[in-house]
């Protein structure tokens, strides 16, 4: 079990950029999950997966931002066109259906700046 | 629907003394409940959860809660407190879902 891992740890870009974050999640877990973090707040859920389908996304979800799952194991979050309030961290977490109460595995997250 | 109170965004406790974080529910049925652990940096680390059956429930690093529905409360406590206990405490709440409502967060300060 390496634990989930993302990348990168941080991100600095200027508004109006693009960027890709990755999540690499356990490997034996189909379900993946997205949340954002600012200061001060706990994880605000964005989007979550099942195998390849992406099932569920927040209706605080921008169309600016997507997510993938391509073959089932790593996922990639995009913003488009990133704006000041997208400065968060973005943390990536993992579970296996199978795991009562399928408790959530967290990723170390990718710290975003926007300048 | 689902919610979760934390009460005290900061809680100070010197070195040996009890550790409490609050946490209150809102759900319309029985509930899983999960406290969450996390280091400047670091995601979240799970420290304990409850299921059904045992409402007290012992997690990692001394840490436990106990499940009170007349209270819907889920607090979390440590008889001592050590300087590495020092970090964001979450309380979170689950209907089954899949997808857990985090509180805001409970910062603990250990003094020595």
């Amino acid at each position: 079990d390496t634990g989930v891992s993302q990348n990168p740890r941080h991100k600095i870009t200027k508004r109006g950029q693009n960027v890709t974050f990755r999540c690499d999640p356990i490997s034996e877990h189909n379900r993946l999950y997205w949340y954002r973090q600012t200061l001060g707040q706990g994880p605000e859920f964005l989007t979550y997966f099942q195998n390849e389908a992406q099932l569920e996304k927040s209706r605080l979800l921008s169309d600016r931002f997507s997510a993938e799952r391509p073959k089932g194991s790593f996922s990639t979050l995009e913003i488009q066109r990133t704006e000041q309030g997208d400065s968060a961290m973005y943390l990536c977490a993992s579970s296996d259906y199978r795991e009562i109460n399928q408790p959530q595995h967290f990723g170390d997250g990718t710290r975003l700046s926007i300048l | 629907a689902q919610s979760v109170t934390q009460l005290g965004s900061h809680v100070s406790v010197s070195e040996g003394a009890l550790v409490l974080l609050r946490c209150n529910y809102s759900s319309s049925v029985p509930p899983y409940l999960f406290w969450y652990v996390q280091y400047p940096n670091q995601g979240l680390q799970l420290l304990l959860k409850y299921t059904t059956g045992a409402t007290l429930v012992k997690g990692i690093n001394g840490f436990e809660a106990e499940f009170k529905k007349s209270e819907t409360s889920f607090h979390l406590t440590k008889p001592s407190a050590h300087m590495s206990d020092a970090a964001e405490y979450f309380c979170a709440v689950s209907l089954g879902s899949y997808i857990p409502t985090f509180g805001r967060g409970t910062s603990l300060i250990v003094h020595p």
